[in-house]
């Protein structure tokens, strides 16, 4: 069974600073990835995946993330964050057999201004 | 049309009353899902349909009842909840493993 590891439970930075949400997973074979953000009070939107083909994928709102298979690694990065990205990153993993994801328990990201 | 639409946004219950939520979509995703959420939490699924059919209940208890009348509409029927089961339910839709889930906004519940 898949699984996967958000070890920041809670992260801030600045306003115009870079970001960088990680991400670890467990799957004997190449995984689904996503990552999705919760605003507060809102619904999960899916800000990238990744299932194939070039490593770096390129996500909405500015986003970015890099699968690194040696590290089993899915980070997310953002090079100049604003206080509206301010919300819960949840990172997912998916096989190739069923439609369910494993969803981490999520990233809080703060901003200051 | 690139949306799911629930509703309603908020509902109050009491623990003997019988409500229902309501879950739209049009993208002719094939498979729609009901999760529930806490506060801080990750979002825990419930049910899964696929092609209309329920495919995945994730063993929860027979007070929460899904029902999905065609291809675009999942419902959820609610009868004498538990204050514990108060939270966040989200309904997301999919059209494949590798497309990801489009989710709803969300009903928050609260149950009195």
């Amino acid at each position: 069974a898949q699984s996967v590891t958000q070890p920041d439970i809670h992260i801030t930075v600045s306003e115009g600073a870079s970001l960088e949400l990680r991400c670890n997973y467990s799957y004997g074979a190449t995984p689904y990835l996503f990552w999705y953000v919760q605003s507060p009070g809102q619904g999960l939107q899916l800000l990238l995946k990744y299932f194939s083909g070039d490593t770096l994928v390129q996500g909405i709102k500015g986003f970015e993330a890099e699968f690194k298979r040696s590290q089993s690694s899915f980070n997310l990065r953002k090079p100049s964050v604003h206080w509206s990205d301010a919300a819960e990153y949840f990172c997912a993993v998916g096989d190739g057999g069923s439609y369910i994801p494993t969803f981490g328990r999520g990233t809080s990201l703060i901003v200051h201004p | 049309d690139t949306e799911v639409t629930q509703t309603p946004k908020h509902l109050v219950m009491g623990m003997t009353n019988k409500k229902s939520l309501k879950c739209e979509q049009h993208m002719g995703h094939r498979a729609m899902y009901w999760y529930k959420q806490k506060a801080k939490k990750p979002p825990e699924l419930m049910f899964v349909y696929s092609y209309e059919k329920l495919s995945i209940n994730e063993s929860v208890p027979s007070r929460f009842s899904p029902e999905c009348p065609n291809s675009s509409l999942l419902n959820l029927h609610l009868h004498a909840l538990q204050p514990e089961d108060s939270a966040l339910y989200l309904c997301a839709s999919s059209q494949g493993q590798h497309y990801g889930y489009t989710f709803g906004s969300g009903t928050r519940l609260t149950v009195v």
